[in-house]
């Protein structure tokens, strides 16, 4: 069946620098891509999304990049802050509202 | 703002008992999801429903049953509740033209003894 791969599955970095977040997937026709954080006894929340007519898209510290070739996305923050630290999902699907999502990454932003 | 509420948070319940987790939105959005989140494994879509009284399966509807009366309402369930049923479920809605932007509930936490 379609899947998406995330990685890494934990990362921890120092407040300040920039964290990069990495996934493959694998229906090709897949042509939405977005990112969630979820913090701890908490739901998803979406927090950038790109879709396969852009090949990056940015809000103040988070960009995300797509190649469509390759079949990969990532995530990008910058200036990482103590309160970035979370579980970060990414997701792909079509037009369809449904999404197959990676594995997750939890983030460690250490002061 | 786009609200999905998931009225049960945390739940403990009995192998073979009857489970209802109940998810309810209030934007008149067509399409409901129901995933499950367990460590190591992401999201994983249980069932979903386009409309009221439809319904279809997901990647891993064994164990489980929906219910959609109402637009607003969406319903899991649980017929006889086993130990590998305890996780994080997720209520979830789509918004947008496309379809596409999923929001999700806050989860209810089940835990099966």
């Amino acid at each position: 069946g379609e899947n998406v791969e995330q990685h890494p599955s934990t990362l921890s970095v120092q407040e300040g620098d920039s964290a990069v977040i990495k996934c493959t997937y694998s229906d090709s026709a897949s042509n939405y891509f977005p990112w969630y954080k979820q913090e701890l006894g908490k739901g998803p929340q979406l927090i950038i999304d790109i879709r396969s007519n852009v090949g990056e898209k940015k809000d103040q510290r988070i960009a995300v990049t797509l190649n469509k070739t390759a079949k990969h996305f990532s995530l990008h923050i910058t200036e990482t802050q103590p309160e970035d630290s979370a579980v970060y999902f990414c997701a792909a699907g079509r037009n369809t509202g449904k999404l197959i999502f990676g594995q997750g990454t939890t983030l460690q932003v250490k002061p | 703002d786009v609200k999905v509420t998931q009225s049960s948070r945390y739940l403990v319940k009995r192998t073979g008992e009857k489970v209802f987790l109940e998810c309810v939105q209030d934007m008149d959005h067509e399409n409901m999801f129901w995933y499950r989140q367990d460590p190591g494994l992401g999201l994983r879509l249980i069932y979903f429903s386009y409309d009221v009284k439809m319904k279809e399966k997901g990647d891993i509807p064994e164990g489980y049953s929906v219910s959609r009366e109402k637009k607003e309402r969406f319903s899991l369930i649980l017929e006889s509740a086993s130990t590998n049923q305890t996780s994080m479920y997720l209520c979830a809605i789509t918004v947008g033209r496309s379809g596409n932007t999923i929001y999700f509930g806050e989860g209810s936490w089940l835990t099966v003894v």
